[in-house]
């Protein structure tokens, strides 16, 4: 069966563009989580979705990052005005519970960042 | 902030060699989960562990989690070059509502 999928996997934009990433995750599962990952660090919450309910967004690190999953299934995680600091690997990770512990999620293979 | 602490950052060895790999807190954690991520791809998720003291074993890789979970460790028996990659821990607590990952080991197995 299809895993959770990213896309673009890499994305190069000037400084003040905005991009956004999509990610489709495994069929039926409930939740779903987007992480940012730096250079030679763990992946960081950034928020997390229970169906199309947004129950978390403490990790977003501006209000120049939104993330929305309007039917519940694809989400996308959107960065307004991009700025250098927004460079990383952005994960996605989905899970069939309901629930915000990381147990069993199943990770995309990631979003390339880079801006100029 | 729950802090998971990850050591060592680096290891290089020879094929066959044997190593231990740490995560450690001062937090409790209801559980943790140990996954492995290759360059260009997401983590994978190798174990979960639940209980104080608990051992479990996949193949050559041997998980502990600590009595008090507060910290675990991984020990690969006879190394081996597709072993390479970054070793994450994530622990996960119910209580304060999020799970939080160390910045990992990253492990090179030479031939």
């Amino acid at each position: 069966g299809a895993g959770v999928s990213q896309s673009p996997r890499y994305k190069v934009a000037k400084r003040g563009q905005d991009v956004a990433l999509r990610c489709d995750p495994i069929s039926g599962h409930v939740s779903l989580f987007w992480y940012q990952q730096a250079l030679g660090q763990g992946p960081e919450f950034l928020t997390y979705f229970q169906n199309e309910a947004q129950l978390d967004k403490s990790g977003l690190p501006s209000d120049r990052f939104f993330a929305e999953r309007p039917e519940g299934s694809v989400s996308t995680l959107k960065i307004q005005r991009t700025q250098q600091e927004d460079s990383a690997v952005y994960l996605c990770a989905s899970t069939s519970k309901g629930t915000k512990r990381v147990l069993e999620q199943f990770f995309g293979p990631g979003t390339r960042l880079t801006v100029l | 902030t729950q802090l998971l602490e990850q050591s060592p950052q680096f290891l290089s060895i020879q094929e066959g060699e044997n190593l231990t790999v740490y995560c450690n807190s001062s937090s409790v954690f209801s559980s943790l989960q140990w996954y492995r991520q290759e360059p260009g791809e997401g983590p994978v998720l190798l174990v979960t562990v639940v209980t104080g003291g608990e051992v479990k074993k996949l193949k050559r890789l041997t998980f502990q989690f600590g009595d008090a979970r507060k910290d675990s460790s991984l020990h690969i028996t006879a190394a081996q070059p597709g072993d390479t990659g970054l070793y994450l821990c994530a622990g996960d607590n119910t209580n304060a509502g999020k799970s939080t990952f160390g910045d990992g080991t990253t492990l090179t197995v030479k031939p």
